[in-house]
């Protein structure tokens, strides 16, 4: 079965550092794979997604992930923090056709001013 | 185009009173999703619809649990009787098809006292 693990339930970074949310998928076929953010009180919305195409996914608010299928990875960074980047984030994978959506248990990202 | 809205947004019941979610999703379309997001997890399917059938509901507690989507639009989660272990965020999402990303409501935190 398909399963999301994110490494760290909580990151903080200073501001203006770079940041590092990690995220492995477990699939014999590479997924589509998603980032979304939830902020307090808050629905989750998409970062970006991968589906099968460039490797390099660029997202909104400056974010990007990269898939790596060797690794079973798909790795969210973003080069500079902002105070406003708190929130929890969450890495999803669904089967390429397939329709369920798996959700990782999520991370916490702190930026420290 | 407005995004998809749940109602209410916080509730407060005493175990074994019934509890109903409501959900209005964005209007093109047809899949919607009830989720489950427990503290410091991320959101577990409850139960799918393709239009205003209900294809994916194995997640669903059938005992307690009900779910309706008349119309293929708007949908209601039902719980009768609620228990303490329901206390919870129940989240709506609605994508374009199975296979595109989720758009999520601001979700329903349920205390169960």
């Amino acid at each position: 079965a398909q399963s999301v693990t994110q490494l760290g339930s909580h990151v903080s970074v200073s501001e203006g550092a770079l940041v590092l949310l990690r995220c492995n998928y477990s699939s014999s076929v590479p997924p589509y794979l998603f980032w979304y953010v939830q902020y307090p009180n808050q629905g989750l919305q998409l970062l970006l997604k991968y589906t099968s195409a460039a490797t390099l996914v660029k997202g909104i608010n400056g974010f990007e992930a990269e898939f790596k299928k060797s690794e079973t990875s798909f790795h969210l960074t973003k080069p500079s923090a902002h105070m406003s980047d708190a929130a929890e984030y969450f890495c999803a994978a669904q089967e390429a056709g397939g329709f369920k959506t798996i959700f990782g248990a999520g991370t916490r990202l702190f930026v420290k001013a | 185009e407005a995004g998809v809205v749940q109602s209410p947004r916080y509730k407060i019941i005493e175990k074994k009173q019934p509890v109903a979610f409501w959900c209005n999703p964005i209007s093109s379309h047809n899949t919607l999703y009830w989720y489950l997001q427990n503290l410091g997890q991320g959101p577990e399917l409850l139960i799918r619809y393709e239009n205003e059938e209900a294809v994916d509901d194995s997640q669903l507690p059938k005992d307690r649990f009900s779910a309706e989507r008349l119309k293929g639009v708007d949908s209601t989660l039902k719980i009768q009787p609620a228990e303490l272990g329901d206390s919870a965020v129940y989240l709506c999402a609605s994508s374009l098809g199975s296979t595109t990303e989720a758009f999520f409501g601001q979700g329903t935190r349920l205390t169960v006292v």
